[in-house]
C-alpha cells in the first residue's frame, strides 16, 4: 500500500507570510495528487488537486506542484490569512483505486 | 444542499455497549466511506463501499460491521464497544470509483468509557 508522510507537523506563519507543506509517497503508480483543508469542527474539504500529467497548478493563493522523479508534491499558500488555519492533508493515489490513503496532517496555524 | 449528513454528531458509550453510526448522501454517488480520526493519525479507512450491494475492509476493520442500506446510506455499527474506539469518525461519499473528490460528513464525535 501508500505510505505517505508530510512535513512538517505544525506550522506557524505570521499572516501576509507564504507557507509550504510537502508530502512524499512510495507508490510509483500513484497519479492523483489532492490536498484537503480541515477547519475545527467540520470535515475534510478538497482545496486543490493535479493529476500526473501538469508539474503546477494554481487557484488564485493556492498552489500545488508535483515532482513525479522524487515522488513528492506540495501545497504552496501565499499571502496566508488568519482562515487558512486548519489542518492540511494530502492523499496521493492512482487513479484506478477506490480508496485515498492520507498523511497524518499538518497543523497551519496564522497569527494575525 | 445537504450533502453528506451523519447522525448522532456526539455519543456516549459505556464499554460493551453497542450503537450504529447513520451516514446519508444527496449526491447520488456511488460510493461511500467511513474513516476514523484520531490526534497525530490522521484519518484511517475502516470499510468502505465502491457501489451498492459491496462493502470492503479498508486499513483498520477490527472491531466494526457496515451495512450499504441503499445508495444513499451507509452505516457504520460498534457491537461492543471499547475505550480504544473512542475517536472521531467520517463518513465521506464520491461520485466513482475512480480517483476524485471525496465529500465528507462533519462527523460523529464518540467516547467509549
Amino acid at each position: 500500500g501508500e505510505n505517505v508522510e508530510q512535513h512538517p507537523s505544525t506550522l506557524s506563519v505570521q499572516e501576509g507570510d507564504s507557507a509550504v507543506i510537502k508530502c512524499t509517497y512510495s507508490d510509483s503508480a500513484s497519479n492523483y495528487f489532492p490536498w484537503y483543508k480541515q477547519e475545527l469542527g467540520k470535515g475534510p474539504q478538497l482545496i486543490i488537486d493535479i493529476r500526473s500529467n501538469v508539474g503546477e497548478k494554481k487557484d488564485q493563493r493556492i498552489a500545488v506542484t508535483l515532482n513525479k522523479t522524487a515522488k513528492h508534491f506540495s501545497l504552496h499558500i501565499t499571502e496566508t490569512q488568519p482562515e487558512d488555519s486548519a489542518v492540511y492533508f494530502c492523499a496521493p493515489t492512482y487513479s484506478g483505486y477506490s480508496t485515498l490513503t492520507f498523511g497524518k496532517g499538518t497543523m497551519l496555524l496564522v497569527s494575525p | 444542499n445537504a450533502g453528506v449528513t451523519q447522525t448522532p454528531k456526539f455519543q456516549v458509550l459505556k464499554t460493551g455497549q453497542s450503537m450504529t453510526l447513520q451516514c446519508a448522501q444527496d449526491m447520488n454517488h456511488n460510493s461511500m466511506y467511513w474513516y476514523r480520526q484520531d490526534p497525530g493519525m490522521g484519518l484511517r479507512l475502516i470499510y468502505y463501499s465502491a457501489s451498492e450491494g459491496t462493502t470492503d475492509k479498508g486499513e483498520v476493520p477490527n472491531g466494526y460491521n457496515v451495512s450499504r442500506l441503499n445508495k444513499r446510506e451507509f452505516s457504520l455499527r460498534l457491537e461492543s464497544a471499547a475505550p480504544s474506539q473512542t475517536s472521531v469518525y467520517f463518513c465521506a461519499s464520491k461520485t466513482g470509483t475512480s480517483a476524485g473528490e471525496l465529500f465528507f460528513g462533519e462527523g460523529s464525535r464518540l467516547t467509549v468509557l
